[in-house]
């Protein structure tokens, strides 16, 4: 089986940093994803992880280290419209399964 | 990136009535598609995997009689919820890929039985 394991809640200041970690536990790994879903919307794709180490993407950055099946989605200079919900996700015998998500308020 | 057109975006339907909610891949050929359903506030919980021209693969616990899946075209899939119950009222997503690495969603049909 598998699962992802990922705070429910985390609150910042707007124009601060937050880092979303997610553990998993999953046969079959191939990378850690990470998306993006706002209330009433659809998800969208913010990274992906195959290797370890970091990835820049923006404002938003993601780092996987598969030794510890851990990652983290790292986001800078919080605005207001990055509050919403943020889901890792892994790939395997190609369906996508996703974290509970960590639902993210800002502060002004 | 890849775009999939999901539809109606909202739907209100009656007791026992059945609803169908189509899935397009527009730019690319999806031989497998993912349909998924998230109630408030949590989690996108896999229902099935739609593969063109074969039958679904349902998750554990997913009714494959209740949630038809019909995926007739490499561009077309289709979630039929047969005899549908006010338990049944969700948020449902279509995904598909054209990539290992992402997947692109359909904008999502929200359900409402009354």
């Amino acid at each position: 089986g598998q699962s992802l394991e990922q705070p429910s809640e985390v609150t910042a200041v707007e124009g601060a940093i937050v880092q979303i970690n997610c553990t998993y536990q999953t046969s079959g790994f191939y990378g850690l994803s990470w998306y993006q879903q706002h209330d009433g919307g659809a998800p969208t794709f913010l990274s992906y992880n195959a290797l370890d180490g970091l990835e820049e993407t923006g404002r938003f950055s993601s780092f996987l280290s598969r030794s510890d099946s851990y990652g983290y989605l790292l986001l800078q200079e919080l605005q207001m419209k990055d509050s919403a919900s943020y889901f890792c996700a892994v790939k395997r015998d190609d369906k996508i399964i996703f974290g509970k998500g960590t639902r993210l308020h800002i502060l002004p | 990136g890849a775009v999939v057109s999901q539809h109606p975006s909202w739907v209100i339907c009656k007791s026992g009535t059945s609803v169908k909610i189509e899935c397009r891949s527009l730019d690319f050929q999806a031989t497998t598609m993912f349909w998924y359903r998230q109630f408030p506030k949590q989690s996108l919980m896999l229902m099935a995997t739609s593969n063109e021209g074969s039958k679904a693969t349902y998750e554990q616990g997913v009714e494959k009689d209740k949630f038809l899946i019909n995926h007739a075209s490499l561009t077309l899939s289709t979630l039929t919820v047969t005899s549908a119950h006010p338990e049944d009222s969700s948020f449902y997503i279509c995904s598909a890929s054209d990539t290992y690495t992402e997947a692109f969603f359909g904008q999502g049909t929200r359900l409402t039985v009354v």
